[in-house]
């Protein structure tokens, strides 16, 4: 069993539309981050959290540590938000980071 | 800051050759990250350094990988002979986490894309 799953593996979306992310994971952390990798490849930090909630314009991360699970909502989605999201733990004891398989967002318009 | 700095951001080799992976960090950042990625296994540590240290090189595929970080500003991976299987995208990620808070993300160059042929 992987650490760190995502779900789902891929997801299909219209423009507009709501869109949730899920991360569960099976270790202890001491924090969660969730990353968008673009076509190009580049990969950008949309957040780091270790309790409740954030949020950055359209996208909002939470995080639920009994229940090991967090998710990334995306609200009226757009094309631009195709890309890959990615969420990495990181291990109670050092600084690594354990990454998820990702997710491959489409939105289409 | 420009952020963190890889180059080159494509490199084609040979196998055989010997292939050399920069990384400028982050000024100030205290943690330097080696990651692979891969179609078939997703992103995967190879070796982290702190203060220019290594701490962790358990992902290092073999002896044919080797990291320095001679500096705080400065780290190469270098693979001495390079093999078709190495082809990846190979990215660079810094971060601060001295006496800070848990929240520290980690930022990462633009990756460089090996290919061995």
């Amino acid at each position: 069993k992987n650490e760190v799953e995502q779900s789902p593996q891929n997801l299909t979306a219209q423009e507009g539309e709501f869109i949730t992310i899920n991360c569960s994971y099976s270790v202890g952390i001491s924090a969660l981050h969730w990353l968008q990798q673009h076509p190009g490849g580049g990969i950008v930090s949309l957040f780091m959290l270790s309790s409740g909630k954030k949020k950055h314009g359209r996208l909002i991360a939470t995080i639920n540590i009994q229940e090991k699970h967090s998710s990334l909502h995306i609200t009226a989605s757009h094309p631009r938000d195709s890309a890959v999201y990615i969420c990495a733990v990181r291990l109670v004891y050092g600084q690594n980071f354990v990454f998820g398989p990702g997710t491959r967002l489409s939105v289409l318009p | 800051d420009a952020g963190v700095i890889q180059s080159p951001r494509h490199e084609v080799t040979e196998m055989g050759q010997e292939v050399t992976l920069r990384c400028k960090p982050i000024s100030g950042h205290d943690y330097l990250f080696w990651y692979r990625q891969t179609m078939m296994r997703g992103l995967e540590l190879l070796i982290y350094f702190n203060n220019n240290v290594p701490i962790d090189d358990s992902g290092m595929p073999e002896d044919r990988f080797s990291a320095k970080m001679p500096n705080a500003s400065f780290s190469t991976l270098k693979i001495q002979p390079s093999e078709p299987r190495d082809s990846a995208v190979y990215f660079c990620a810094s971060s601060f986490g001295k006496g800070i808070s848990r929240d520290t993300e980690a930022f990462f160059g633009q990756g460089t894309r090996l290919t061995v042929v």
